[in-house]
């Protein structure tokens, strides 16, 4: 089965700064790649899928790219309501794979 | 509008068996998949398996195959989950989703507690 690897699997940043999270296949998957946010004892949110498409409602300061192997989350400038733990996951067959997650926080 | 509502939380002894439900509305059951997810405590998503209720074709994560049984009734708009006998490693939130491109819609979780 294809793993998905995340990193880092936290980070600490400012309010306003440019945070980047990346997502690795073992093997690859095209963009059957979607990215969720979760925060704290709540339910996941879709935030992204297909690598790049941001899902209906979702701030345009979330962006996603990259296809194969290699994929990034990136949030151009951080808020005070994006902590939370962030998931990437392919789809492109069964099993639908999540990475490990990465924790995001504010300094 | 589309929603995904779960069964209640649940407490279990081990060796007990458990069917958990999540009711669709809002849209075409039999037309999309519904996937099953545990998150157990503090811990990251685990993808367990996925039916098509329109004609109940199933895939399961090889992690959970076996282990579960995954379940649809489309006259009820009804995907289930279920375990003939519980272990104390089973303690996890588990949530439905509704596969489109990915899991677009949620659940709100049904929590299950295994403990003697």
């Amino acid at each position: 089965d294809i793993q998905m690897t995340q990193s880092p699997s936290s980070l600490s940043a400012s309010v306003g700064d440019r945070v980047t999270i990346t997502c690795r296949a073992s093997q690859g998957i095209s963009n059957y790649l979607a990215w969720y946010q979760q925060k704290p004892g709540k339910v996941p949110k879709l935030l992204i899928y297909a690598a790049s498409t941001l899902q209906s409602g979702v701030p345009s300061r979330f962006s996603g790219s990259g296809s194969g192997t290699d994929f990034t989350l990136t949030i151009s400038s951080l808020q005070p309501e994006d902590v939370a733990t962030y998931f990437c996951q392919k789809y492109n067959s069964a099993p639908w794979t999540f990475g490990q997650g990465t924790k995001v926080e504010i300094k | 509008e589309v929603q995904l509502v779960q069964s209640g939380a649940e407490v279990k002894k081990p060796g007990e068996s458990l069917k958990i439900s999540c009711k669709g509305s809002g849209y075409r059951f039999t037309s999309y998949w519904i996937g099953w997810v545990r998150q157990m405590p503090g811990k990251g998503l685990e993808w367990m398996g996925i039916i098509y209720p329109g004609d109940s074709d199933t895939r399961y994560s090889p992690s959970f195959q076996g282990q579960v049984t995954i379940s649809a009734d489309k006259s009820i708009s009804t995907a289930y989950l279920q375990w003939s006998s519980l272990k104390a490693s089973d303690t996890a939130m588990y949530y439905c989703a509704r596969a489109y491109s990915s899991f677009d819609y949620w659940g709100q979780g049904t929590l299950v507690t295994v403990s003697s």
